[in-house]
């Protein structure tokens, strides 16, 4: 059964850069795809982005554009997620979820609590 | 790309049925069927509950249906038990190149 570990929580100040592992474990890795979503307190998901490790190809929401990097290392089944220029509205949840051929988010990481504060 | 219109809140005793919109543009939800549908408990990861419009996944009650109309995709739970309290999004896919989009979520509450 596939499983997504994910880091643990961050604390950054105004102006850094934050980067999110997402380490999948069974299943074949490089055929995923694998997506980005965040949750800030108490708002809804947001969909930032996916990369399809298998092609090293990654597309991103316009809203993130230029600020989000998403890449995988297939080595080591890891996925990451660098968000730069940080700033107090992304204190968020940030998710990562296998999607399916499809487009469907089948399985989660237990997500990882990013915190923007000077 | 904006996010999908799902009302903020719905209510329904336990027993009943209860079905939660989703609207979006011809561009999205209704070019193609592949809807899918979250439910997410407090302090918990996103579970999928629908995909492809109307599929369920393997251990997901079948009080969970779904469908869509035109622009709209709705997600309807029969025989609401108080486990079913939870928000609900809905998130609408158009291809590997093309971004995806989620619903605002809808808090469901059991009375």
């Amino acid at each position: 059964q596939v499983q997504l570990v994910q880091s643990g929580a961050e604390v950054k100040k105004p102006g850094s850069s934050v980067k999110v592992s997402c380490k999948a474990s069974g299943g074949t890795f490089s055929s995923y795809t694998i997506s980005w979503v965040r949750q800030a307190p108490g708002q809804g998901l947001e969909w930032m982005g996916r990369i399809i490790p298998i092609l090293g190809i990654a597309n991103y929401a316009q809203k993130f554009q230029g600020r989000v990097t998403i890449t995988a290392d297939k080595s080591t089944s890891t996925a990451y997620m660098e968000l730069s220029s940080l700033r107090s509205e992304d204190t968020a949840v940030y998710y990562c979820a296998r999607e399916d051929l499809l487009g469907a988010f089948d399985i989660w990481g237990q997500g990882t609590m990013v915190t923007v504060s000077s | 790309q904006s996010a999908l219109t799902q009302p903020a809140s719905v209510s329904g005793s336990p027993g009943q049925s209860i079905t939660i919109s989703c609207t979006g543009t011809s561009s999205d939800v209704g070019s193609y069927n592949l809807v899918s549908w979250y439910q997410q408990h407090p302090g918990k990861a996103p579970k999928l509950m629908i995909y492809e419009g109307s599929k369920r996944p393997s251990g997901v009650s079948n009080r969970f249906s779904g469908s869509k109309s035109g622009n709209t995709a709705s997600l309807t739970i029969s025989g609401l038990q108080a486990e079913d309290e939870a928000d609900y999004y809905c998130c609408s896919y158009a291809g590997s190149s093309t971004p995806s989009v989620f619903g605002g979520g809808t808090k469901l509450t059991v009375l």
